[in-house]
């Protein structure tokens, strides 16, 4: 059980919109910025969004973030192919001192 | 090139130990503090421990304290994981990363190695 709540999958048909919800509460999202992560088959992860809704340099504005209270989005936007992967939503949590993660979400490109 | 090199996993019997080891480039490696993050066999990522630039903070998920132990050697450019009284639900594959600190958590883990799997079965 993730401290921190994803949906376990998402589907949508290419060129459309995704969003992918991530739920924590007042020790971690709710305090502290969501980062998120990208990890493709078989690849190590990759910081996607930082700071609630920053993109590191290189990353593709297709990709965008929100938070709002205890809660977070990711949306990705014009879907592609390789957009297939799975997306894991972060956060320090002050009560427990660790940081935490989602469960992951499967993202499949109809 | 900024990168993270991760080595020394394998195959190991339960209540056995192995030692982890990260090795940075590309960066100032004594100015971060560090993290090892792991995934289990079809599971999503899980937090193990971080440490301070100067060794000074250390901290663990509730499931290995008292079991691992994360060390660096600045001098080196290295991050460790000893793991000892290793269990079945150890078996994962663990990452090092480049950690922000608590304090500037919003920056994220912006730099992760390649893995290394470590296997723990009889």
């Amino acid at each position: 059980q993730s401290v921190l709540t994803q949906p376990p999958s998402v589907s949508e048909a290419p060129r459309q919109r995704v969003t992918i919800s991530c739920s924590g509460s007042s020790s971690n999202i709710g305090n502290n910025a969501v980062n998120w992560y990208q990890q493709l088959p078989g690849k190590a992860p990759k910081l996607l969004i930082y700071y609630d809704d920053l993109l590191p340099s290189g990353v593709s504005d297709r990709f965008s973030g929100s938070k709002s209270g205890t809660s977070a989005s990711l949306a990705i936007s014009g879907l592609q192919s390789e957009d297939e992967a799975d997306y894991y939503c972060a956060a320090w949590d002050d009560s427990l001192n660790d940081w935490v993660f989602g469960g992951g979400t499967k993202l499949t490109v109809l | 090139e900024v990168q993270l090199v991760e080595s020394g996993g394998g195959l190991v019997q339960p209540g056995g130990s192995l030692r982890l080891s990260c090795a940075a480039s590309g960066f100032t490696f004594s100015s971060y503090w560090m993290s090892w993050v792991r995934q289990a066999p079809g599971k999503g990522l899980e937090w193990v421990a971080n440490i301070k630039q100067d060794g000074s903070e250390k901290y663990y998920v509730d499931s290995v304290k008292g079991r691992f132990t994360i060390s660096r050697d600045n001098a080196k450019n290295s991050l460790y994981l000893q793991m000892n009284s290793l269990r079945a639900e150890d078996t994962a594959v663990y990452y090092c990363a480049r950690d922000p600190s608590p304090a500037a958590s919003y920056y994220g883990m912006d730099v992760w190695g390649q893995g290394t799997t470590v296997t723990v079965s009889s």
